[in-house]
């Protein structure tokens, strides 16, 4: 079945150092990719997408890539912020179920950025 | 409000006794998404609800576990019989619609469930 493998945790980094969380998938059909984002006491909300290979989702200096040849997905960021301390969740859409709303997550992988 | 929100924020129960959890969805959502998120792991999806079709209900865990919606609005959650296995975060999503794979889900803050 489909499957999310995400970069087990903790992360910790020093402010300003150079992120990457890695992610891969399995899947039956060509799935839109996700990255969630859970801050401390927040809902999870999303962080970026992207739709199809070759695509490169951003927002907030974070970017991923979706790289069919090597099924990944991994998260990027430059230069982290405390503020980006929070837990990341990869995450797919596969239009081969049946039913195409459901959403595969990875396990998380919690990031502690330290000032 | 403007996000998903979910009710109680926290619950702790007896084992053995039934709980109820709810969900409002934003308005307008058609598609309403349970999930389960236990201690240190990933989402597992329990059940999906689209405008008045059949629910998906394939990631119920067992049958102490069922869910309703009514129309397009309020979900309830049950948990009958609650076990310690149960102890989760139960996490509540909407999207405008289950069929574009490209859709954003929007995230209640979640039930914090505790078994004892």
């Amino acid at each position: 079945g489909d499957s999310v493998t995400q970069m087990e945790g903790p992360v910790t980094l020093s402010e300003e150092a150079c992120l990457t969380i890695n992610c891969t998938y399995t899947a039956t059909g060509y799935p839109s990719l996700f990255w969630y984002v859970q801050y401390p006491g927040e809902g999870l909300q999303l962080l970026l997408k992207a739709t199809k290979a070759d695509d490169k989702g951003s927002n907030k200096g974070f970017e991923a890539t979706y790289r069919k040849e090597t099924t990944s997905f991994h998260l990027e960021k430059g230069s982290v912020q405390v503020s980006d301390s929070a837990v990341y969740f990869c995450a797919l859409r596969d239009p081969g179920y049946s039913s195409a709303s459901k959403i595969i997550f990875g396990s998380g992988t919690r990031l502690s950025i330290r000032p | 409000g403007a996000g998903v929100s979910q009710s109680p924020s926290n619950k702790v129960t007896e084992k053995g006794k039934d709980v109820e959890l709810r969900c409002d969805p934003i308005s307008g959502h058609t598609a309403l998404y349970w999930y389960r998120q236990r201690l240190g792991q990933g989402l597992e999806f329990l059940i999906y609800f689209q405008g008045n079709s059949a629910p998906d209900k394939s990631g119920l865990p067992s049958d102490r576990f069922s869910a309703e919606r009514t129309g397009e609005s309020v979900s309830t959650l049950t948990i009958q019989r609650t076990q310690q296995e149960d102890s989760a975060v139960y996490l509540c999503a909407s999207t405008t619609t289950a069929a574009a794979l490209t859709d954003t889900q929007y995230f209640g803050p979640g039930t914090r469930l505790t078994v004892l």
